[in-house]
């Protein structure tokens, strides 16, 4: 059973430039969130999308949007980058109902440098 | 606004000795709390959480935690560290203010066994 898949696992972007970070999420999941960890710091909520809506939202610029698509898979898309932006980005997905309501099954993560 | 700390940026034990890595929470209603790891160029796994019930949760890989609601605490413990515990610990709890499962982690303590 395939977990959480994210691609690309590593790109280099340019200040100014935009990106599109990418999310499959567990079988069986129909939510998908998305967080920002810089190094050496814990994971920041940026969004949470379920039935292709953004739920709630983080503490984060209009530059950063999502996107859920009907199998559930879901697109992170940051525009008009910063080098402030250069951080691994984790999807993490989950089922609203049962035992594992509560518990995010994460993927390996998306490092982005923005140089 | 819920919070949580994780005071000791990193933990040294000996392997077999037990371990403890430490955890705070500010939260104004009942938490529900998580400790999640991290192993190099992945993302966070589960290893347990508290929602209610019995103070004592027992995780994967032989870890514990113990809920202490008198002094707002959520302390990682394993009896017998193993060197393979080596990896980066974040503490967690959910967001009261939204009707997801956003999460609020801490700043993560890097806890090394040596052998």
């Amino acid at each position: 059973d395939a977990g959480v898949t994210q691609s690309p696992t590593h790109l280099i972007k340019t200040r100014g430039q935009q990106v599109t970070l990418r999310c499959s999420p567990k079988s069986g999941h129909d939510t998908v969130s998305w967080y920002q960890q810089a190094l050496g710091q814990g994971p920041q909520f940026i969004f949470q999308y379920y039935e292709e809506e953004e739920r709630q939202r983080g503490n984060f610029p209009d530059r950063f949007s999502g996107h859920q698509f009907p199998n559930y898979s879901s697109e992170l898309n940051v525009n008009a980058l910063l080098l402030g932006d250069s951080a691994l980005y984790l999807c993490a997905s989950s089922h609203p109902g049962g035992s594992g309501a509560n518990v995010l099954t994460f993927g390996a993560g998306s490092r982005l440098t923005v140089l | 606004a819920q919070s949580v700390a994780q005071p000791e940026d990193q933990v040294n034990v000996a392997e077999g000795n037990p371990l403890t890595v430490k955890c705070t929470y500010s939260v104004s209603g009942n938490p529900y709390l998580f400790w999640y790891v991290q192993y190099p160029n992945r993302g966070l796994q589960f290893l347990l959480k508290y929602i209610t019930g019995d103070n004592l949760v027992k995780g994967s890989y032989g870890f514990e935690a113990e809920f202490n609601k008198s002094q707002t605490s959520f302390h990682l413990k394993k009896p017998s560290a193993l060197v393979s515990d080596s990896a980066l610990y974040f503490c967690a709890v959910r967001d009261e203010s939204g009707a997801t499962n956003k999460l609020i982690f801490g700043t993560g303590t890097l806890l090394a066994v040596q052998p």
